[in-house]
């Protein structure tokens, strides 16, 4: 079975410039976060959507925001880039919602921004 | 205070020893405590998942969680150079997300 996978593996942007990163969950699965991971760091969470609907969202600018699809992908975005938004940007997927029990989210490889 | 707080390492240690990898975390109230495995530009993979306290088992890895401290563990027997990565505790906070430490990162020496 295919895991978690994005697109694309690697993206470099100008300050200003506008991105979009997508995430294909695993088959099954209904629910999608967003993590921000800067070099040396762990991964800071963004977003949660799960049946098309936002369920959660950390603490990030207005620049961020997303939306899954009626087939459970995701795309996150990103306007107006920062040097600071260069990071690897993950996805993770679960089948339920992550609410007052832990649900195990399966992460995939990522997408590196690098912002110049 | 952060959440949750690892030591950043690196940690070296030659092969066969037995790594141990700490986090603390904040809140007594937090009761699922993960370890993940990060490979260089890859995602991170669940290592093992406990809930509450106590210690659980797998294989060559052992997760230990003490609530009186809020101290969790990771030790590792018979360390391989494959197990070079980066280590990363999480909790789950109820609020839809992991909250992760910065990770530790591994080398296992030949």
């Amino acid at each position: 079975d295919a895991g978690v996978t994005q697109s694309p593996t690697h993206l470099i942007k100008t300050r200003g410039q506008h991105v979009t990163l997508r995430c294909s969950p695993i088959s099954g699965h209904k629910s999608v976060s967003w993590y921000q991971q800067v070099l040396g760091q762990g991964p800071q969470f963004i977003f949660q959507y799960y049946e098309k609907e936002e369920r959660g969202r950390g603490n990030f600018p207005d620049r961020f925001s997303a939306r899954q699809f009626p087939n459970y992908s995701s795309e996150l975005n990103v306007n107006a880039l920062l040097l600071g938004d260069s990071a690897l940007y993950l996805c993770a997927s679960s089948s339920q919602l992550q609410g007052g029990r832990y649900n195990e989210q399966f992460f995939g490889p990522g997408t590196r921004l690098t912002v110049l | 205070q952060k959440e949750v707080e690892q030591d950043p390492g690196p940690l070296s240690v030659p092969e066969g020893a037995i790594v141990s990898l700490n986090c603390t975390y904040s809140n007594s109230a937090f009761q699922y405590f993960m370890w993940y495995r990060q490979y260089s530009r890859k995602g991170p993979e669940l290592l093992m998942y406990t809930y509450s306290s106590g210690n659980k088992e797998d294989g060559r890895f052992t997760a230990q969680v003490d609530k009186s401290s809020k101290y969790i563990s990771l030790f590792i027997r018979d360390s391989q150079p494959s197990d070079s990565a980066t280590y990363l505790c999480a909790t789950y906070t109820g609020r839809r997300a992991l909250t992760f430490g910065s990770g530790t990162r591994l080398q296992v020496q030949p």
